[in-house]
């Protein structure tokens, strides 16, 4: 049973727009919420998170957007750019017991067109 | 400052071999973790270990062992490989569980035919 869903697995934009990247979760014990970055042969490296108490973190570029109640949430990259052609992971945790283990999505892999 | 290193890059196995996997963080982290990806999926966790000398398994921990007698080392031991632990494997680390970002080495690529 797939507790964070991304159903898109791929997205491809035009540099200089924005890339939407969307997630969906089902556990209503998660607190926290983490976007990874991974480029091929890499580790992926964390890119931006917001914690439940919240319904918008903003870093330059990326802005990531949730939605408690529909249980959804989303990664705004603007304006995208060719470097951010990778594959993006949506990861959630709990704060505490079972839950404060980070699950991953299936990623999505964005390509930015030149 | 080299963060979370891992040993090997690459590793062919036979069926019924056994290998270490090698993950040394250098930020003193107390929180270490061992994921598995494979092809068009997450990462899914193996094992954990929320300081030296504690472990404990994660969501596939099956095939697999674990110890942490320091803070830095946390290997993972494949006792008699099969094809299905062919898969890309992560270490990560982090000061704390939830809010807190983990920090992933380059991984391991296992092929075991």
């Amino acid at each position: 049973d797939q507790q964070v869903k991304q159903n898109s697995p791929s997205l491809s934009v035009q540099e200089g727009r924005i890339s939407i990247l969307n997630c969906d979760y089902t556990n209503s014990m998660f607190d926290y919420f983490l976007w990874y970055k991974k480029y091929p042969a890499e580790g992926p490296t964390f890119l931006i998170s917001i914690s439940s108490i919240k319904d918008k973190n903003e870093d330059g570029r990326f802005t990531v957007f949730l939605n408690k109640s529909a249980k959804h949430l989303s990664l705004h990259i603007v304006p995208s750019q060719p470097g951010d052609s990778a594959v993006y992971f949506c990861a959630a945790s709990g704060a505490t017991g079972a839950n404060s283990k980070l699950t991953f999505g299936k990623g999505i892999t964005l390509s930015v067109r030149p | 400052n080299a963060g979370v290193t891992q040993t090997p890059k690459f590793r062919i196995l036979k069926i019924g071999q056994s290998m270490t996997l090698q993950c040394t963080q250098d930020m003193n982290h107390n929180y270490m973790y061992w994921y598995r990806q494979d092809p068009g999926m997450g990462l899914k966790l193996i094992y954990y270990s929320v300081g030296a000398g504690i472990t404990d398994k994660g969501e596939v921990p099956n095939g697999y062992n674990v110890s942490r007698s320091t803070t830095e080392d946390f290997p993972l031991r494949l006792e008699l490989a099969a094809p299905s632990q062919t898969s890309v494997y992560f270490c990560a680390s982090s000061y704390g569980v939830g809010f807190y970002e983990q920090y992933f080495g380059p991984g391991t690529r296992l092929t075991v035919t």
